[in-house]
């Protein structure tokens, strides 16, 4: 059985373009999550999708984000205009079982450069 | 704020040794806690949990220990191999899943 997979594993942007990040999950699993990891810190929690809908979304750090699942299966993660501070790897995740007792997969990440 | 904290960047342990990873939490409410194993260029893959009503639980060379009146877990792999070597990342669930920064643990042959 596949991954969750990403695309691209590594992307370099200049200041204020744009970047689209996809994650496609394990398949029959509903629960999608994105998380992102700047330079030595924490795995910090950016949104989850149950199927299409966004089931919290607390994470995402500004309007510049934008996910979508459109049919929920895959996600997309835009970032327009990206900045310096938005370099990091996003992880996509993905899980069976909502609530606290799953177990999440987690895709390879992508790596997001920003000059 | 970061609610759950590893404190130790790194660790180097012999092979054939015991190695203690710690993880410290600061919301009570978390009730539900795991340990991820993180190779470079790869996602953090699971590794083993622990349930808030449990203060141990353990997987062939891998024991997870929970002191919940300390908010304190630790992750013991005995004996350590080398391909134990990667980075360790302890995560707690309540609403969402949040992890601590990680520790580079290193299994020295």
């Amino acid at each position: 059985e596949a991954g969750v997979t990403q695309f691209p594993s590594h992307s370099v942007i200049e200041k204020g373009q744009t970047v689209t990040l996809r994650c496609d999950p394990i398949s029959g699993h509903d629960n999608l999550y994105w998380y992102r990891r700047v330079m030595g810190k924490e795995i910090k929690f950016l949104l989850h999708f149950v199927k299409e809908s966004k089931q919290d979304e607390s994470g995402m750090p500004n309007n510049r984000f934008l996910a979508e699942r459109t049919g929920g299966t895959y996600s997309t993660l835009k970032v327009q205009p990206a900045e310096l501070e938005d370099s990091g790897v996003y992880f996509c995740a993905s899980s069976q079982v909502q609530g606290g007792y799953n177990e999440q997969f987690f895709g390879p990440g992508t790596r997001l450069t920003v000059l | 704020d970061q609610q759950v904290k590893q404190n130790s960047p790194s660790l180097s342990v012999q092979e054939g040794r015991i190695s203690i990873l710690n993880c410290d939490y600061t919301n009570s409410m978390f009730d539900y806690f795991l340990w991820y194993k993180k190779y470079p260029a790869e996602g953090p893959t699971f590794l083993i949990s622990i349930s808030s009503i449990k203060d141990k639980n353990e997987d062939g060379r891998f024991t997870v220990f929970l002191n919940k009146s300390a908010k304190h877990l630790s992750l013991h792999i005995v004996p350590s191999q080398p391909g134990d070597s990667a980075v360790y990342f302890c995560a707690a669930s309540g609403n969402q899943f949040y992890f601590g920064t990680g520790t580079s643990l290193t299994v020295i042959p």
